[in-house]
């Protein structure tokens, strides 16, 4: 089965910086990566995903970058804020192929003032 | 965005008691919904799938005799944990697929149930 990776467990930068957040996947079929972010005492919730006929995509201060060749995806968040900060979780999925996502173990961000 | 609630938010039972938790999806019809367990600062773990009508699929190593999942309808699913023990406290999640916007993979998620067994 899947098994997806998530590096760091933790990150802090200080407000208006950037955060990366990396993660790589096992299944080369897998073709749908999302990202959720995921606040304290609450469901996760969907901030970006892409396909993987997709090399990029960007939402205005997040973006996701995918390697097929590497099976490396990564988030990117520009101009951090306080609000930013929670659990950030990578996903992989085969679309069509029962839907399930196999989560990674996800990222504590802190934007620091 | 699509909306998918859970109720309750919070719900603590006795053990050997048996708590029952809905997952509804509210203006769109979920084909496919999921149940997963998370522990404190720990990943999400799938559980089990479950299409409307059908019985559900469960994951290695969850008891499905345990762990009951009914989709009756294309808006609603539940979970119900039988004979709970203090071991099964954790936060339950549920996310649904449909066709919301068009895009038919997207999982929207609930806002979860934290049980607490005492």
């Amino acid at each position: 089965g899947e098994n997806v990776e998530q590096h760091p467990s933790t990150l802090s930068v200080q407000e208006g910086d950037s955060a990366v957040i990396k993660c790589t996947y096992s299944d080369s079929a897998s073709n749908y990566f999302p990202w959720y972010k995921q606040e304290l005492g609450k469901g996760p919730q969907l901030i970006i995903d892409i396909r993987s006929n997709v090399g990029e995509k960007k939402d205005q201060r997040i973006a996701v970058t995918l390697n097929k060749t590497a099976k490396h995806f990564s988030l990117h968040i520009t101009e951090t804020q306080p609000e930013d900060s929670a659990v950030y979780f990578c996903a992989a999925s085969l679309m069509g192929g029962g839907n399930k996502l196999t989560f990674g173990t996800g990222t504590q961000l802190k934007v620091e003032l | 965005g699509a909306v998918v609630s859970q109720h309750p938010s919070r719900v603590i039972c006795k053990s050997g008691t048996s708590v029952k938790i809905e997952c509804r999806s509210l203006d769109f019809q979920a084909t496919t919904m999921f149940w997963y367990r998370q522990f404190p600062k720990q990943s999400l773990m799938l559980m089990a799938t479950s299409n409307e009508g059908s019985k559900a699929t469960y994951e290695q190593g969850v008891e499905k005799d345990k762990f009951l999942i009914n989709h009756a309808s294309l808006t609603l699913s539940t979970l119900t944990v039988t004979s709970a023990h203090p071991e099964d406290s954790s936060f339950y999640i549920c996310s649904a697929i449909g066709l919301a916007g068009g895009y038919s993979y997207e999982q929207y998620f609930g806002p979860g149930t934290r049980l607490t067994v005492t």
